[in-house]
Parts: C-alpha cells; structure tokens; sequence
C-alpha cells in the first residue's frame, strides 16, 4: 500500500529552526510537496521536490532524497505565524497526490 | 497563481436535507478540479475528480449518488451533498490544479459542514 508518515505534532521557540520530516511508500514518485494548512483554512503551496538536493526558498527549505523515500521540510527563524499543519504529498507513478496526516507545528514565545 | 473561491464558507443542516457547494476558479480556466474531504486531525482524502463537460471520477468508496458533482463550465464546479447525515459533517475542500507539470494544486477556502 502506499503510506506517507510525518510527526503529528512537533513543538519549537520563536526565533529558532525546525525541522519536518516526511517519508513515503509510494507507487512510483512523481514529486512531492509541501504544503502548509492554518487551523480552518485550506492548504497553500510551499514547496515542490523533484530531484534530490535542497531547494530553498526564504526561511524555508525542502530536501529530498529519493533513495531513501525521505525529505524534511526546514523552517529557519521561526515566527509566531509559522502556527499551522505542515502536509506532505507525494504525487504517484498516476500522478495522484497522496497526503500524509499533517506536522502541527506550534510555537512557542 | 490561481484564485479560488467556495460557497458556502460554512454551513449548518438538519439531517436528511442536500447542500451543495460551490467551488470557482476566478482567474483560471480549470477543466479538472479536484474535491478533498478532511475530518479533523487528518489528511485530506480525494473524493472525486471533477471534469468540465463529462462525468466526475470518483475514488473508490465514496458514493456517487451520494455526492454529486456537476462541473458544467470552465470555472465553475458543484458538489451537492444529498440526504446529508451527521457523519458527512466534514471540511470539503476543492482545489484546481496549475496545469504546470508537476500539477502544484490551487485550494479553496474550504466550506465546513455542519449536520445536525
């Protein structure tokens, strides 16, 4: 079956740096996503991963790896609106998007 | 990219009646829009591919009759929630996809709903 895993939750400081991991069991990999989701709101893109390497992007990063079916999302100077799930998607040899549960994120003072 | 927009944001039903949602692609032109289901604390699940002028594709599970989507322009899809029943009590997203290659996904705001 297909499986995508990441933290439930993670706790960080304001100011600070925090890292998401996601692995994923897929059928086939087209790329995968992050996407970051405030508490009753929809998700809004983040970042797209095809190659292996880090893409940077501002206060955040995103790694791939595909040999070992891993990347992790990296959020530098962490503010007090970074508050929110973090979702990582695999699109599939489909090219279906396969959503893990969502990292809450919360921050503290 | 896209702006998308749902209708209603939220709504609250007694048990039994149909609701439906509105999902527009105000600056896209989107001949597939995607509808999500999310309960709380969880991932969103792909209901259904909606497609301009044909009918929707639906994941397995979910109840076409149940959920009917109707996507008769290019920015304009629905989906109605028939008979609804407290467990359909849920965040229904839609999302357009960008049409780029590696198909990065335009949501909407999200309608919340409520069944008594």
């Amino acid at each position: 079956g297909q499986n995508i895993d990441q933290p439930t939750e993670m706790t960080a400081t304001e100011g600070a740096i925090v890292q998401i991991n996601c692995t994923y069991q897929t059928s086939g990999f087209n790329g995968l996503f992050w996407y970051q989701q405030h508490a009753g709101e929809a998700p809004t893109f983040l970042s797209y991963n095809v190659l292996d390497g880090l893409e940077e992007k501002g206060r955040f990063s995103s790694f791939l790896s595909r040999s070992k079916g891993y990347s992790y999302l990296l959020l530098k100077e962490l503010q007090m609106k970074d508050s929110a799930s973090y979702l990582c998607a695999v699109l599939d040899s489909n090219y279906q998007l396969i959503w893990g549960a969502g990292t809450k994120l919360i921050i503290k003072p | 990219g896209a702006v998308v927009s749902q209708h209603p944001s939220w709504v609250i039903c007694k048990s039994g009646t149909s609701v439906k949602i509105e999902c527009r692609s105000l600056d896209f032109q989107a001949t597939t829009m995607f509808w999500y289901r999310q309960f709380p604390k969880q991932s969103l699940m792909l209901m259904a591919t909606s497609n301009e002028g044909s009918k929707a594709t639906y994941e397995q599970g979910v109840e076409k009759d149940k959920f009917l989507i109707n996507h008769a322009s290019l920015t304009l899809s629905t989906l109605t929630v028939t008979s609804a029943h407290p467990e359909d009590s849920s965040f229904y997203i839609c999302s357009v996809p960008s049409g780029r290659s590696y198909n990065e996904q335009f949501f909407g705001p999200g309608t919340r709903l409520t069944v008594l």
